[in-house]
């Protein structure tokens, strides 16, 4: 059973700020939501992580809502390199029994 | 920065061979995971580990095992290859604690080919 949604793909321009959101309706009080970014025949990379309301660092931002039944990955002045699967994760940080679910992902694709 | 190694890019193996896969990682996390990915799919968490000799099934463990007798290292054994094998496998490292499910460094991955 997939713990999140997120649209499968989006098409952006260069420069543009870039939106993508993830639903995670049935979130629980421990999980975290972190966001990676896979490029193809590489492994992904690790992004952002938060718990609750923003967090923002050099790569993106995220925006978690009060509810947290969803968090927003923000992508500031988008370029070509930023082509990528997008994927949102939801997990509790300190539970061993807890599944571990990627998502299918959103793939990103900048146009020039 | 953390590295998560793959100890092949590429390999092709024949059906019915015992392959191994290895995956190291340099920074003592406690947490290791083996995924598979295939095109439609995502990530599947095959198997999962939280310390040495200490292993738990993940989502799809059929066909597969695992090893880990030192902290840095952990094995993914398919016991005898099968072409539904033909994938994409990734290793993962994470730091406790509070970070067992989340944030994760990952290898290159292994596009495995059985033939």
């Amino acid at each position: 059973l997939a713990k999140t949604t997120q649209p499968i793909s989006m098409d952006s321009y260069e420069g543009q700020e870039v939106n993508i959101t993830c639903s995670h309706n049935n979130i629980a009080t421990n999980d975290y939501i972190t966001w990676y970014q896979q490029f193809p025949s590489q492994g992904p990379r690790f992004i952002i992580q938060g718990y609750k309301t923003k967090v923002t660092n050099e790569v993106a931002s995220l925006f978690i809502p009060a509810d947290r039944k969803s968090s927003t990955l923000s992508l500031p002045r988008v370029s070509l390199s930023d082509t990528a699967v997008y994927y949102c994760l939801v997990a509790d940080g300190g539970n061993r029994d807890d599944k571990i679910i990627f998502g299918k992902g959103t793939r990103l694709h900048i146009l020039p | 920065d953390v590295k998560v190694t793959q100890s092949s890019r590429y390999l092709v193996k024949r059906t019915g061979e015992k392959v191994f896969l290895e995956c190291v990682q340099d920074m003592d996390h406690e947490n290791m995971f083996w995924y598979r990915q295939d095109p439609g799919l995502g990530l599947r968490l095959i198997y999962f580990s939280y310390d040495v000799k200490m292993k738990e099934k993940g989502d799809i463990p059929e066909g597969y095992s695992v090893s880990r007798e030192k902290k840095e290292r952990f094995s993914l054994i398919l016991e005898s290859a099968s072409t539904n094998q033909t994938s994409m496998y990734l290793c993962a490292s994470s730091l406790l604690p509070g970070q067992w499910g989340g944030w994760q460094y990952f290898g290159p991955g292994t596009r495995l080919t059985v033939t």
